[in-house]
């Protein structure tokens, strides 16, 4: 079953804007992760975050978790054209429960 | 090898034939997981292997879907009379020791339609 709940489920930007997505879950969690899928194969792992951190920061890439409010954001600083992609959270357990993701667009 | 790996990348297939789909995990991934991503319904867990325990096959969607996987390593994903509504991408993923969390890696994916 889905955990994450992804917003927006589409966003376009202009390259350098920042963008920033958010995830809300629905139970108690030890970690949540960001992934990117690109052209709706594969996708890679951006960043985990556990239950007691507040912020993490990974290069462009800055998440916040809210376990008060359920919620997580993952903020894209200057984006790029090959930021272009979807973006899922997880709420982990042994298998990964995926939100259904927002699509990010970002135009030169 | 480097990264987990999937075969075939796409699979075309007609209704109610049978379709196998294989993962190649990380070696020394102790862990692999099946994913299903369909049109407009995410990503969608099917089935976990953890070392040589019974796997936990949760989320498989009807008793037409089963995996396995031989020696600890590689992982068939069997679909028999597959249905248009199996038609979706199947992800593989693996992960070092399967603990609660850890990352996973994913595969690029096998794209299945069933016509």
């Amino acid at each position: 079953s889905q955990q994450g709940e992804e917003d927006p489920q589409a966003l376009s930007i202009q390259e350098g804007e920042n963008a920033t997505m958010n995830c809300s879950y629905k139970t108690s969690i030890n970690n949540l992760q960001w992934y990117r899928q690109n052209s709706g194969r594969g996708l890679v792992h951006l960043i985990l975050i556990r239950s007691n951190e507040r912020e993490k920061h990974s290069g462009r890439l800055r998440v916040t978790l809210d376990t008060s409010k359920k919620s997580s954001s993952l903020l894209i600083t200057a984006s790029r054209a090959a930021d272009t992609a979807s973006y899922f959270c997880a709420t982990t357990g042994y298998a990964l429960n995926f939100g259904k993701g927002t699509s990010l667009l970002v135009t030169p | 090898g480097a990264g987990v790996s999937q075969s075939p990348s796409n699979k075309v297939t007609e209704k109610g034939k049978d379709v196998e789909l294989r993962c190649d995990p990380i070696s020394g991934h102790t862990a692999l997981y099946w994913y299903r991503q369909s049109l407009g319904q995410g990503l969608e867990f099917l089935i976990y292997f953890q070392g040589n325990s019974a796997p936990d096959k949760s989320g498989l969607p009807s008793d037409r879907f089963s995996a396995e996987r031989t020696g600890g390593s590689v992982s068939t994903l069997t679909i028999q009379r597959t249905q248009q509504e199996d038609s979706a991408v199947y992800l593989c993923a693996s992960s070092l020791g399967g603990e609660w969390g850890e990352t996973q890696y994913f595969g690029p994916g096998t794209r299945l339609l069933v016509l």
